[in-house]
């Protein structure tokens, strides 16, 4: 069974820091991409940013929108993959997600995580 | 530039259809989608990928009272036999190289 767990989120200061965990579990993870997408209240879906894995030397590409503030990461040997978020936004509030591409390269997710809120507020 | 385009609201009666229209922008017409389900105060889950000429693959467990057609630039989501947990709001996403794109959301309500 294919599992996805994000932790991490909580209450954070605009500029303020925040990694994100994602702990995954039931398929080849070292052999997906990860993704994050966010939604914040009431709103729809954002994609947030990938890695890639080690074949595709963990490339990683980010929305315009965090690019320069968030940095993704992963741990093959721990089958879990970080989002790590500088100089936080009030924008920034929303419920977090993980979402593999478990064929690197395929384009879509087929499972998604839970999610994990964030809250930028002073 | 790559954008879906989606009605934001669908209604239909129990036990009826109903088929949701995503749209790709110009240009990107043979690109393949995905269709995700989101129900009331849950995370997202994948229903099927869509390809341009139609042929689609459900995801584990889905049923096939969902299943996908496509014309041109249109991919459409077709939900048979309604039934109440059917009430979600659906997103249409696709991918270029190095992004990944999300239509704005139809919110269905099942009468």
């Amino acid at each position: 069974e294919v599992k996805l767990v994000e932790s991490g989120g909580g209450l954070v200061q605009p500029g303020g820091s925040l990694k994100l965990s994602c702990a995954a579990s039931g398929f080849s993870f070292s052999g997906s991409a990860m993704h994050w997408v966010r939604q914040a209240s009431g709103k729809g879906l954002e994609w947030v940013g990938r890695i890639r894995n080690k074949a595709n030397t963990y490339a990683t590409a980010y929305a315009a929108s965090v690019k320069g503030r968030f940095t993704l990461s992963r741990d093959d040997s721990k089958n879990t993959a970080f989002l790590q978020m500088n100089s936080l936004k009030t924008e920034d509030t929303a419920v977090y997600y993980c979402a593999p591409e478990r064929d690197d390269g395929s384009g879509y997710f087929d499972y998604w995580g839970q999610g994990t809120l964030v809250t930028v507020s002073s | 530039q790559l954008v879906l385009t989606q009605s934001p609201s669908a209604s239909a009666s129990l036990g009826a259809s109903v088929k949701l229209t995503c749209t790709l922008s110009s240009g990107h017409s043979t690109y393949a989608i995905a269709w995700h389900q989101q129900q009331p105060e849950k995370g997202p889950r994948y229903l099927m990928k869509l390809n341009s000429d139609g042929s689609h693959s459900r995801g584990d467990g889905i049923p096939d009272r969902f299943s996908g057609s496509s014309s041109g630039a249109e991919r459409y989501l077709t939900i048979s036999s309604l039934q109440s947990d059917d009430e979600a709001d659906y997103y249409c996403q696709t991918w270029g190289t190095d992004i990944r794109v999300f239509g704005g959301g139809t919110k269905l309500t099942v009468l």
